[in-house]
């Protein structure tokens, strides 16, 4: 089983700065690793998948880097409606597993 | 437009059954592997289940292997996850997901969750 170690727990950014999210695996995943959103009360929200690929009508504010076990997700110019917790899951092997999530809160 | 809508959660007693479905509409469904993902109550996101397009194929995550199973009906665009042997620590927010096509494996599209409880 792939264990992925997702850090910060949380943040807290005031608008207009660069947001920073690490994933890192315990096995190498090549470049499956993805990016949900989600926020308070909503199912997740697909933002980036396989290939560090933006998903259609995401902002290209959104991105991320990696491959192998060290993978990256950053948000530039953060907006106060990118409140939410933040989620990296590997799709290379069963069981599909994701990181703990990151908080991220505005000031 | 993609619509995913789970229903059949509710209050249930340890040890006994329940039966989720998901009724999808907006796309193929009989082309898409689907799954189901799980959120306990201020926790994060488990994967619990995945079925094939056709439903000959299924994956479970070890919390759940030989308890649940995951069925789907192509005919009426509806996935199913049958849940027996309940356990406290099945409470949580159950989502139907589809797994984007062609044999990806992340999910592409979410229904808005159904609520499991199981307490007595």
């Amino acid at each position: 089983e792939t264990t992925v170690t997702q850090s910060p727990a949380s943040l807290s950014m005031a608008v207009g700065e660069k947001v920073s999210i690490s994933c890192k695996t315990s096995t190498d995943i090549d470049d499956d690793m993805n990016w949900y959103q989600q926020k308070s009360g909503e199912a997740p929200k697909l933002l980036i998948s396989e290939g560090n690929t933006l998903r259609p009508g995401v902002p290209s504010r959104f991105s991320s880097s990696g491959y192998g076990t060290d993978f990256v997700f950053t948000i530039n110019n953060v907006l106060l409606g990118d409140e939410g917790i933040y989620y990296c899951q590997q799709s290379d092997n069963v069981p599909y597993t994701f990181g703990a999530g990151t908080k991220l809160e505005l000031k | 437009e993609v619509q995913l809508v789970e229903s059949g959660g509710g209050l249930v007693q340890p040890g006994r059954s329940l039966k989720l479905s998901c009724a999808a509409s907006g796309f193929t469904f009989s082309d898409y592997n689907m799954a189901w993902v799980r959120q306990a109550p201020t926790k994060g996101l488990e994967w619990v289940a995945s079925i094939s397009y056709g439903g000959s194929n299924t994956h479970y995550g070890d919390s759940v292997k030989g308890r649940f199973t995951i069925s789907r009906d192509n005919a009426k665009s509806t996935l199913y996850l049958q849940m027996d042997s309940l356990r406290s620590e099945d409470t949580a927010t159950y989502y139907c997901a589809r797994h984007e096509n062609w044999g990806y494996w992340y999910f592409d599209f979410w229904g808005p969750g159904t609520m499991v409880t199981v307490s007595s």
